[in-house]
């Protein structure tokens, strides 16, 4: 069973503050993907990663893939109240495989 | 990208009640995956619904309590039988998109 743990589980920060959440895995992933749910929504993709090493910008976040395919990062520069959600990543085996998620990072964002 | 809507959004039933869900996506797709996300949790897989084929369900569901529709392309319903107060939880949608899964807004079930 291929598991991917995140860390921090929850996050509180003050408005202006960067902050980096973490997905990690003993497994390979062909690919992974970010989503952010916030209350009462379904998660949304932000971005899907596939190559290692890789390193996706967008906008204030910034996404990386591990070398070796077993990791991944998000790292927010100046985190706004509206970065306020639930940070899941969720990682593939093949294009058409079912995503394994991780247990999700709350973070909050306090003006 | 694909744009799903789900129906209901909300629901309250009484124990031993049965509710079905539906989905709705703006475009074809093969794939369309069940899930649930119990309060402060992550998304569990319930069952994967390919059109012109059965649902293949997860370990730990079972056709019986979570029996699935998919009669085309664009649509499918999961219908949560027989509840207990444990079912209540968001029940999402979603489907597969050159490579990349896409949700539905969720269904809150609370059952009492």
């Amino acid at each position: 069973t291929q598991l991917l743990e995140q860390s921090p589980q929850f996050l509180s920060i003050q408005e202006g503050e960067n902050l980096t959440v973490y997905c990690n895995s003993s497994s390979v992933f062909s690919s992974l993907q970010w989503y952010r749910q916030e209350p009462g929504e379904g998660p949304v993709l932000l971005v899907t990663v596939v190559t290692g090493g890789e390193v996706k910008k967008l906008k204030r976040l910034t996404f990386q893939f591990g070398d070796a395919r077993k990791d991944s990062s998000l790292h927010i520069t100046a985190a706004q109240p509206g970065d306020t959600g639930l940070y899941l990543c969720a990682g593939a085996n093949g294009g058409y495989s079912t995503l394994t998620f991780g247990k999700g990072t709350m973070l909050l964002v306090s003006p | 990208s694909a744009v799903i809507s789900q129906k209901p959004s909300r629901d309250i039933c009484q124990r031993g009640t049965s509710l079905t869900i539906q989905c709705q996506v703006d475009s074809q797709v093969t794939m369309m995956f069940w899930y649930r996300q119990q309060p402060g949790q992550s998304l569990t897989l319930i069952a994967t619904a390919n059109q012109g084929s059965e649902a293949t369900y997860e370990s730990g569901f079972v056709i019986d309590k979570f029996p699935i529709s998919r009669p085309n392309l664009t649509f499918s319903t999961l219908t949560v039988s027989n509840m207990s107060p444990e079912d209540s939880s968001i029940y999402l949608c979603s489907v597969l998109n050159s490579y990349e899964q896409y949700f539905g807004p969720g269904t809150r079930l609370t059952v009492t």
